[in-house]
């Protein structure tokens, strides 16, 4: 069985500039949520997507923004991007709520 | 709300020697906990969960973790560590359903020759 994977694993943006960064999900899961890890820190739950809807969110502006597709695959958008955005982004995929969580290698986003 | 404390930054211990990686939780309502060992320039991967039945959870790579309900903790442990467990590991707590888990500031075990 696949993984989840994510691209890219490393990005450098402009303060102002919108990013949009992409997951897919271990095959046979069907929930999806993003998480933002700043540098040693434990990771921050960001929201999460159940069957191509929103269905939680952590403490995280609009300008966080995600999508769910058909095939599970999924994005997180960030919009007017500030330099505390500047952190590794982790997809997490599960299937249901067996809680048995499968993070990708995360995305290693710098804003400049 | 929940949180988590994870009351060691930094564990240093010698090789083949036990450990103990501490994890202190609040909530007002019961949750499921995990912890996740994170390597360098890599994502998370989980070692063990309580989700209900038996306080103590076994894991992969020879942890274990007990639950305690009365202290509010999850400490995990290895009777003999090797120089691979050397990684970054967080505690994690979950109420379930669309909650999305809260992590600990993570504890960096060091393992020493």
């Amino acid at each position: 069985e696949t993984g989840v994977t994510q691209s890219p694993t490393h990005l450098i943006k402009t303060r102002g500039q919108q990013v949009t960064l992409r997951c897919s999900s271990q095959s046979g899961h069907n929930t999806v949520s993003w998480y933002q890890q700043a540098l040693g820190q434990g990771p921050q739950f960001i929201f999460q997507y159940y069957r191509e809807e929103e269905n939680g969110r952590g403490n995280f502006p609009p300008r966080f923004s995600g999508l769910q597709f058909p095939n599970y695959s999924s994005e997180l958008n960030v919009n007017a991007l500030e330099l505390d955005d500047s952190a590794l982004y982790l997809c997490a995929s599960s299937h249901g709520t067996d809680y048995g969580y499968t993070f990708g290698s995360g995305t290693r986003l710098t804003v400049v | 709300a929940q949180s988590v404390t994870q009351l060691d930054s930094q564990v240093p211990v010698f090789e083949e020697a036990p450990v103990e990686l501490r994890c202190n939780y609040s909530s007002s309502v019961s949750v499921y906990l995990f912890w996740y060992v994170q390597y360098p320039n890599q994502g998370l991967q989980l070692l063990l969960k309580y989700l209900s039945g038996s306080t103590l959870v076994k894991g992969i790579n020879g942890f274990e973790a007990e639950f305690n309900k009365s202290q509010t903790s999850f400490h995990l442990r290895k009777p003999s560590v090797h120089i691979s467990d050397t990684a970054e590991y967080f505690c994690a707590v979950s109420r379930g359903g669309a909650d999305g888990l809260t992590f600990g500031k993570g504890t960096h075990l060091i393992i020493q020759p």
